[in-house]
């Protein structure tokens, strides 16, 4: 069965500096990965999606993910913090044993971008 | 812009007064699914339509049911809305899967719905 981890619950970072997001996968198979990101009040956005073509993903708004099979991680990084990204971020993964491509859901991770 | 819209944003029922609400997409995809979000949780599947096959989760209470007329829309109705069931709730669509490949999902702004 496939899962998905998001070893932080929250994470703070001050503006400017750089954003580090973790994610761990499990799954039996080459799986298709996703973030999303939410801002309060308002649905979910694709940031970026990983579907085993290159290992690092670009994304909108300055955002990147490399897939490590080895480490069976997907984690998300930006180089600078805007305070535009502060947010909800989930790392999804696809269910192999649907037919409607249904997808698990981290548990999130709150990103607070400090002045 | 193609896109998924869900209306009301904003949705304020009686405790166990019946409560309908709207998603509609002009992506033209074959699947649309309902998800229920809870404050400071992850999204959770209630069901979800493939084409007119109707998909329910096994954990989906009774009270939530489903309709879609046709490929543009669907709607969620609470039967006897409890004060559990005030949560975020958000529709998606995705384009019907080839063999193994999950395709994207894309989200509508959400419906707040609020139980007094």
């Amino acid at each position: 069965a496939q899962s998905v981890t998001q070893l932080d619950s929250h994470v703070s970072v001050s503006e400017g500096t750089p954003v580090l997001l973790r994610c761990n996968y499990s799954s039996s198979y080459s799986p298709s990965l996703f973030w999303y990101v939410q801002h309060p009040n308002k649905g979910l956005q694709l940031l970026l999606k990983y579907t085993s073509a290159a290992t690092l993903v670009k994304g909108i708004n300055g955002f990147e993910a490399e897939f490590k099979k080895s480490e069976t991680s997907f984690h998300l990084t930006k180089p600078s913090a805007h305070m535009s990204d502060a947010a909800e971020y989930f790392c999804v993964v696809s269910d192999s044993d649907s037919s409607a491509s249904k997808i698990i859901f981290g548990s999130g991770t709150r990103l607070s971008i400090r002045p | 812009d193609a896109m998924v819209i869900q209306n009301p944003r904003y949705q304020v029922t009686q405790f166990g007064k019946p409560v309908t609400l709207s998603c509609s997409q002009t992506l033209n995809h074959n699947v649309m699914y309902w998800y229920q979000q809870k404050s400071s949780q992850a999204p959770k599947l209630l069901f979800h339509y493939y084409d007119k096959d109707f998909n329910n989760e096994a954990d989906t209470p009774d009270n939530f049911q489903s309709r879609r007329p046709n490929t543009s829309f669907c709607f969620l109705d609470i039967r006897s809305p409890g004060l559990g069931d005030a949560a975020m709730y958000l529709c998606a669509t995705s384009r019907r899967p080839s063999g193994a490949t999950t395709d994207t999902q894309y989200f509508g702004p959400g419906t707040r719905l609020t139980v007094l």
